[in-house]
């Protein structure tokens, strides 16, 4: 059975940084693109980041490029989102998900806040 | 970057009635788009990739159309578990969205 299961959400102030993990289990990780999807608090969801099989290429969404970086560790079946200079508009529920074009495995997601 | 509109943003339906969402990209992306539901508190689930595939598992009352930049979303016999939010995802290159989304519940 495929298991994605996110951590590292907490309560971080403005400018402060965090770091998300995702791990991976039921599937061979280091065959697939992965990618993190955030949700603000009652509203839609948003492509952030994704990184292909073997983490030599890696894109992001333009409202976190040069604060947040993927990366992924294909020995520990885990995938990283580092997030710095974190601003209240970062508040959301960040989900990692598998796959290319599309996802098709979601993990349950870990809420991260942004506030003083 | 593409974007994508989605309408109505909101319907209330019957129990059994046919349902339809369509989705509209800003250019061109072929039958890369993808449809998923979302109910409250969970994570996305994906319904239809590229434009017209139902994923396995899913009940054969949803189904998905459309290519270039015009999509159709349709429930065909709308079911009390269907009451969620539906988004269609576009891929371009290296990029990715989302639409907006349609909430669906019953009248």
């Amino acid at each position: 059975e495929v298991q994605l299961v996110e951590s590292g959400g907490g309560l971080v102030q403005p400018g402060g940084s965090l770091r998300l993990s995702c791990a991976a289990s039921g599937f061979t990780f280091s065959s697939y693109w992965m990618h993190w999807v955030r949700q603000a608090p009652g509203k839609g969801l948003v492509w952030v980041s994704r990184i292909n099989s073997d983490g030599s290429s890696t894109s992001y969404a333009d409202s976190v490029k040069g604060r947040f970086t993927i990366s992924r560790d294909n020995a520990k079946n885990t995938l990283y989102l580092q997030m710095n200079s974190l601003r209240a508009e970062d508040t959301a529920v960040y989900y990692c998900a598998t796959g290319a074009y599309y996802f098709d495995y979601w993990g349950q997601g870990t809420l991260v806040t942004v506030s003083s | 970057d593409i974007q994508m509109t989605q309408s109505p943003s909101s319907l209330s339906a019957s129990v059994g009635d046919r349902v339809t969402i369509t989705c509209q990209a800003s250019q061109d992306i072929s039958n890369y788009l993808n449809w998923y539901q979302q109910k409250p508190g969970k994570a996305p689930k994906l319904l239809i990739y590229d434009a017209s595939n139902l994923e396995t598992g899913v009940p054969s009352r949803f189904s998905g159309s459309g290519s270039g930049t015009d999509f159709t979303f349709t429930i065909s016999s709308l079911q009390p578990e269907d009451i969620a939010t539906y988004y269609c995802q576009q891929y371009d290159n290296l990029r990715i969205t989302f639409g907006p989304g349609t909430k669906v519940d019953i009248k």
